[in-house]
């Protein structure tokens, strides 16, 4: 079956424009989770949305939100761009059932600020 | 406050040899642990996971030890192949509320495997 699918793949902003990243989950989970990866910090977790709830937030502040539609694609947004949000973006799906839930991994969206 | 860490950035190794992965935690509340290998430009791909329960869990050539007093996991990769060059990443997991699972990464480890 189809992976996690994450877009745009690449994206280049400057400081102060928005943007939005899109993941699509494996078809039948219902949980997506963000993490921000920069070098030398590992995987960062953002947040994690099930059946269109956020269930779990991660320590950034509010300018990163997100939200997930009722076919479980989910969406990230990160307003007022700064150059330290320069980072690969990742998310994972699951079925959101608890302990020894994998998570899948899709490709990730690298964006870059400018 | 890292509550994960792997502490050597990388490890090189040769083929047939065995790769040994460390990862400390500090949050006692961890109850579920797992490995995540990475290639470039792809996502992390599920390895191997280790309940709080037990000390140890296999699966063909990777092996997981935890040590909970100590509070320290290990990977091991016997005999380690090319292919397995990757970063590995250690991850831990407890319940939080709405019984969400919020994994908590370590920074990872490059592991070379040379021929």
């Amino acid at each position: 079956k189809a992976g996690v699918t994450q877009t745009p793949r690449y994206l280049i902003k400057t400081r102060g424009q928005q943007v939005t990243l899109s993941c699509s989950p494996i078809s039948g989970h219902r949980s997506v989770s963000w993490y921000q990866q920069t070098p030398g910090q590992g995987l960062q977790f953002l947040f994690e949305y099930f059946s269109e709830t956020q269930r779990n937030k991660g320590n950034f502040p509010g300018r990163f939100s997100g939200r997930q539609f009722s076919n479980s694609r989910s969406e990230m947004n990160v307003s007022t761009l700064e150059l330290g949000d320069s980072a690969l973006y990742l998310c994972a799906s699951s079925r959101g059932r608890g302990r020894g839930d994998e998570q899948f991994f899709g490709p990730g969206t690298r964006l870059t600020v400018l | 406050d890292q509550q994960v860490k792997q502490n050597s950035p990388s490890l090189s190794v040769q083929e047939g040899r065995i790769s040994i992965l460390n990862c400390d935690y500090t949050n006692s509340m961890f109850d579920y642990f797992l490995w995540y290998k990475k290639y470039p430009a792809e996502g992390p791909t599920f390895l191997i996971s280790i309940s709080s329960i037990k000390d140890k869990n296999e699966d063909g050539r990777f092996t997981v030890f935890l040590n909970k007093s100590a509070k320290h996991l290990s990977l091991h990769i016997v005999p380690s192949q090319p292919g397995d060059s990757a970063v590995y990443f250690c991850a831990a997991s407890a319940i939080s509320s709405g019984s969400a699972r919020q994994l908590t990464f370590g920074s990872g480890t490059q592991l070379t495997v040379l021929p």
